[in-house]
């Protein structure tokens, strides 16, 4: 089966600038995680989407960052206006978890894309 | 707050030796546990889960993982090291019940299996 697709590979932007990513989950897959991955560090969930809804957007800096999953398929994550701070990779991931009650599955990874502000 | 640390950045290993990659986590209530392999410009690859049951896990490409709860502990092992497993192996856990739907991840170890 096909993986998860993310749009760009690489972005570079000046700060204040604006940027967006796309992705693209496996088929079938009702939630949807976006996650940012700063060198050296692991990555930390922006954003989880169960079909089109925000189940957890906890950690998402709500004044520059937003995402949405219109139809329930594939997602946008887009950065107005960007920080020297988020330079980072941004990584996909999607899962077959539904309804949150189930846990146990594992979400598999799209291969990122990485941003640079100067 | 739940939370993964992976007390080593970097450990190296000849190739043909066994290999450890130690993981201790922070949980509320029963976890469920992960392992993921990042090789450079890819994104993160699954290779085992423990839930429930057997404290070893068997994974994808030999390796396997011991759940040990006395010492919240979730080290990913492999018999035999080769060159190919040289790659950044991130431990993560999520909690088994309650509002935390987080994949936490651990800051990452680098393996190194020289030849």
């Amino acid at each position: 089966e096909a993986g998860v697709a993310q749009s760009p590979r690489y972005k570079i932007i000046e700060k204040r600038q604006s940027v967006a990513f796309w992705c693209n989950p496996i088929s079938g897959h009702a939630t949807l995680y976006w996650y940012q991955q700063i060198l050296g560090q692991g990555p930390k969930l922006l954003i989880q989407f169960q079909n089109n809804g925000v189940v957890d957007d906890s950690q998402l800096p709500k004044d520059r960052f937003s995402a949405e999953r219109l139809k329930g398929v594939d997602s946008t994550l887009k950065i107005q206006p960007a920080k020297l701070e988020d330079s980072a990779v941004y990584l996909c991931a999607s899962s077959l978890e539904v309804g949150g009650t189930v846990m146990t599955y594992e979400q598999y990874f799209g291969p990122g894309t990485r941003l640079t502000v100067t | 707050a739940q939370s993964v640390a992976q007390p080593e950045d970097q450990v190296n290993v000849a190739e043909g030796n066994p290999l450890t990659v130690k993981c201790t986590y922070s949980v509320s209530g029963n976890p469920y546990l992960f392992w993921y392999v990042q090789y450079p410009n890819r994104g993160l690859q699954f290779l085992l889960k423990y839930i429930t049951g057997d404290n070893l896990v068997k994974g994808s490409y030999g390796f396997e993982a011991e759940f040990n709860k006395s010492q919240t502990s979730f080290h990913l092992k492999k018999p035999s090291a080769l060159v190919s497993d040289s790659a950044l192996y991130f431990c993560a856990v999520r909690a088994f019940s309650g509002s935390a739907r987080q994949l936490t991840f651990g800051s990452g170890t680098q393996l190194t299996v020289l030849p």
